[in-house]
């Protein structure tokens, strides 16, 4: 059974602060997503990642996809309060569409 | 556009009583999933439907969860009985197609999700 890990489960940052949400597994993804929960809403999707190495921007998102593709990571800049939330990532370990979730992180950020 | 409808939003139950959840998915999605959400816990794929046939089910506890989607469209979970352990968030997802053999891209679309709270 493939696993997911994400770090840390919970992270507490001032408005404007930097922050960065990790993502590991021990096997090979196929792709990877990133996905934000707020409450009482289902998850929304972020982005996706398949090539190695690659890297993609979102206004003041940044998700980087490791070498190996078997980490990634979600970095914010100049977090804001409506960046609170729930943010998960989610593998694909097969050719194929079933995804496996991490546990997620839960930002808040405090204005 | 319409997206993923669930009901009901919230379900309190006893345990050993039987419940139902109800989704339609955003038309025209051939592919729908049923997710269970533990609180501190990311989703977990319970069953995937390719129109009306299963895709997969392996992390469904056949003994008392079933669902269905006969006529491709819209999907019933149902929990019968229902255990302690069973308090989740219900979470219903679609997408267009489902790529067996390429490197899926296909976004899910989720809905709200049913909480689900047995005493």
């Amino acid at each position: 059974t493939q696993l997911l890990e994400q770090s840390p489960q919970f992270l507490s940052i001032q408005e404007g602060e930097n922050l960065t949400v990790y993502c590991n597994s021990s096997s090979v993804f196929s792709s990877l997503q990133w996905y934000r929960q707020e409450p009482g809403e289902g998850p929304v999707l972020l982005v996706t990642v398949v090539t190695g190495g690659e890297v993609k921007k979102l206004k003041r998102l940044t998700f980087q996809f490791g070498d190996a593709r078997k980490d990634s990571s979600l970095h914010i800049t100049a977090a804001q309060p409506g960046d609170t939330g729930l943010y998960l990532c989610a593998a694909s370990w097969e050719y194929g569409n079933k995804l496996v979730f991490g546990a997620g992180t839960i930002l808040r950020v405090k204005s | 556009e319409a997206g993923v409808a669930q009901s009901p939003r919230y379900k309190i139950i006893e345990k050993r009583q039987s419940v139902a959840f109800w989704c339609n998915p955003i038309s025209g999605h051939a592919t729908l999933y049923w997710y269970q959400q533990i609180l501190g816990q990311g989703p977990k794929l319970l069953i995937q439907f390719q129109n009306n046939g299963v895709v997969d089910d392996s992390q469904l506890p056949k003994d008392r969860f079933s669902a269905e989607r006969l006529k491709g469209v819209d999907s019933t979970l149902k929990i019968q009985p229902a255990k302690l352990e069973d308090s989740a968030v219900y979470l219903c997802a679609s997408s267009f197609v489902f790529q067996r053999g390429g490197r899926g891209n296909n976004e899910q679309f989720f809905g709200p999700g049913t909480r689900l709270t047995v005493l």
